[in-house]
């Protein structure tokens, strides 16, 4: 497709509840980053993907927070559990490869909201 | 100490001003510097990336980094309605990872 798309675009959980978020990167992209955006802040790291491989989860909150990439395009961020302060815009991004100068191509987002 | 702070505002200027945001960074072996546009319900878009210090520009934008004292700036020239959005500087690691400031919500009103 002709950028990143994310859905759902919003999501209402009831605490306790397990939710999966999805992301198709642009085709042929060969990094992915999940990023979490909490309201009034920046986003704040999460997980890194290259291919199908998962090399840097240093971001993910808890044990509760899980990322898979198995065929390296589509990824799904799993939330099991949901609390409050899971409530955030969970952003993700793609790119061709992990390069500082290629700048990255993000989705809109799905904004969780946990009640 | 975060990596990369910025002032949240919010920043109100008149159509044509000129606009001036700011960030400050810890660590002064960081040498690659982004920044981020991010329209409200969007995701962040690239704006520019700067390399050093010195200016470098891109129409009516401008970001500049002073190495000796830690500053990242952008400067938007004859800001638009259009320029209303939240600006995030950020700074990359060898792979690729941003770490991003807090963002500054700029409104141009006409």
């Amino acid at each position: 497709g002709a950028g990143v798309s994310q859905s759902p675009r919003y999501k209402v959980a009831k605490r306790g509840q397990d939710v999966a978020l999805r992301c198709d990167p642009i085709s042929g992209h060969v990094s992915l980053f999940w990023y979490q955006q909490a309201l009034g802040q920046g986003p704040e790291f999460l997980t890194y993907f290259q291919n199908e491989a998962q090399l840097d989860k240093s971001g993910l909150p808890s044990d509760r927070f899980f990322a898979e990439r198995p065929e390296g395009s589509v990824s799904t961020l799993k939330i099991q559990r949901t609390q409050q302060e899971d409530s955030a815009v969970y952003l993700c991004a793609s790119s061709l490869e992990g390069r500082t100068d290629y700048g990255y191509t993000f989705g809109s987002g799905t904004r969780l909201t946990v009640v | 100490q975060k990596e990369v702070e910025q002032d949240p505002g919010p920043l109100s200027v008149p159509e044509g001003a000129i606009v001036s945001l700011n960030c400050t960074y810890s660590n002064s072996a960081f040498q690659y510097f982004m920044w981020y546009r991010q329209y409200s319900r969007k995701g962040p878009e690239l704006l520019m990336y700067t390399y050093s210090s010195g200016n470098k520009e891109d129409g009516r934008f401008t970001a500049q980094v002073d190495k000796s004292s830690k500053y990242i700036s952008l400067f938007i020239r004859d800001s638009q309605p259009s320029d209303s959005a939240t600006y995030l500087c950020a700074r990359p690691t060898s792979y690729g990872k941003l770490t991003f400031g807090q963002g500054t919500i700029l409104t141009v009103h006409p």
